[in-house]
């Protein structure tokens, strides 16, 4: 039950697009097509913003979007905003457990 | 409107123990599988715990196999988890969360803080 791996931080500036990646394995985001991102801004609770590997819950901007290739999932958030800054989780089925990221932070510069 | 809300956390020696409650509100609690994530201080998410609709089919994480007990009353509409022979890095807020579809929470408690020390 090893966690997704994120990169720890990524920037951008306003209405710039940035990319969070989540490389798992065969074992979870490869072999699923059950991968969920979540937002969190401090002291808040998660909010989903992804899932199924890129479809969006209604009330989440068009903005935000996900997709995978092999091992590897993303989430790219276009048109960045001041209140995107949050730390993002990606989230991933494995069977009989579900497994999450290590989180990365984005910074809105 | 979907609520859930957790209770039941607290400070608690190494060894102890604690019960977590999830109170939900606003859906029909016996229709979702339900989940415990927890955050240890400045930490990252960590699932902890699955449990199916009707509680017949439980998962739990390595980290607290052998250790907690997920259950829920659909009649109550609660969910708990038993927290047994409690270690220090098990201090985390404790979310409970609803699973809209698989590995898909779309609903989160506040959130209850545990803290193991002596």
């Amino acid at each position: 039950q090893s966690a997704l791996t994120q990169p720890r931080s990524v920037s951008g500036s306003p209405g710039q697009s940035v990319t969070i990646s989540c490389t798992g394995t065969s074992s979870d985001v490869g072999g699923y097509n059950y991968v969920s991102w979540y937002q969190q801004h401090p002291g808040k609770a998660p909010k989903l913003m992804i899932y199924d590997v890129s479809k969006r819950p209604s009330g989440v901007p068009d903005r935000f979007s996900g997709s995978k290739s092999g091992n590897t999932a993303s989430l790219t958030i276009s048109g960045l905003q001041a209140e995107d800054e949050a730390d993002y989780y990606c989230c991933s089925y494995a069977g009989s457990y579900t497994v999450f990221g290590g989180g990365t932070k984005l910074t809105v510069l | 409107e979907v609520q859930l809300v957790e209770s039941g956390g607290g400070l608690v020696q190494p060894g102890g123990s604690l019960r977590l409650s999830c109170a939900a509100s606003g859906f029909t609690f016996s229709s979702y599988e339900m989940n415990w994530v927890r955050q240890a201080p400045g930490k990252g998410l960590e699932w902890v715990s699955y449990i199916s609709s009707s509680g017949s089919t439980i998962y739990y994480a390595d980290s607290v196999k052998g250790r907690f007990t997920i259950s829920r009353d659909n009649a109550k509409n609660s969910l708990y988890l038993q927290m047994n022979s409690l270690r220090a890095e098990d201090t985390a807020v404790y979310y409970c969360a609803r699973e809209a579809d698989t590995a898909t929470l779309d609903y989160w408690g506040q959130g209850t803080l545990v803290t193991v020390s002596s």
